[in-house]
């Protein structure tokens, strides 16, 4: 079974520019997760995903931040504009459809450097 | 708001020794408990626990689950370098709708 997909892998940016990561959920997987993770933190949660509806999105710094999941599959996450404290690991996350009991999966994340 | 907290944040041993680690939560509707290896960037799953499952065993790996405390415990026996990662805790509640993460244990195995 193929995994989480995420790209770029890596991604270093002048603050105030632009960035999108993308990502392709497990092939089944309705639920799609966005996390954040600054260094030294746990993952925290930017927003969630029950196919192509946001189910939260309460932690999503909506000024600068947006994500959509058009046709319920993939996924992207931009970035307009950038500040340095938006250096993080951007994971992307998946799991079937939500009884409670189901763990995510986890792709490998993009580094995201704001210089 | 859902919380998660994990102690140590940060634990440095040698090969060969037993390792616990701790979990301690509040979450409105509490469904499950995950724990997690991070070693680069993915994390990796090791454990679900909930109330029809609190204990959970693989290999040098068991946890479990005290609901009356609102805690778990990760025990790691026998610790190889290979181990060295961090160990995220996480809960899911209001329904399962997503998963709250704890700030993570740095486990450090020296040979």
């Amino acid at each position: 079974e193929a995994g989480v997909a995420q790209s770029p892998r890596y991604k270093i940016i002048e603050k105030r520019q632009s960035v999108a990561f993308w990502c392709n959920p497990i092939s089944g997987h309705a639920t799609l997760y966005w996390y954040q993770q600054i260094l030294g933190q746990g993952p925290k949660l930017l927003i969630q995903f029950q196919n192509n509806g946001v189910v939260d999105d309460s932690q999503l710094p909506k000024d600068r931040f947006s994500a959509e999941r058009l046709k319920g599959v993939d996924s992207t996450l931009k970035i307009q504009p950038a500040k340095l404290e938006d250096s993080a690991v951007y994971l992307c996350a998946s799991s079937e459809p939500d009884r409670g009991t189901t763990e995510a999966f986890f792709g490998q994340g993009t580094r995201l450097t704001v210089v | 708001e859902d919380k998660v907290v994990q102690s140590p944040l940060s634990l440095v041993v040698h090969e060969g020794d037993t390792v616990t680690l701790n979990c301690s939560y509040e979450v409105t509707n509490f469904r499950s408990l995950l724990w997690y290896k991070q070693e680069k960037k993915a994390p990796t799953f090791l454990f679900m626990l909930t109330s029809s499952g609190i204990e959970k065993k693989s290999g040098r790996l068991s946890s479990i689950l005290d609901k009356k405390e609102l805690s778990s415990i990760l025990n790691i026996t026998a610790t190889q370098t290979g181990d060295s990662a961090i160990y995220l805790c996480a809960v899911s509640g209001n329904y399962g709708q997503n998963f709250v993460f704890g700030p993570g244990t740095r486990l450090s195995v020296l040979p």
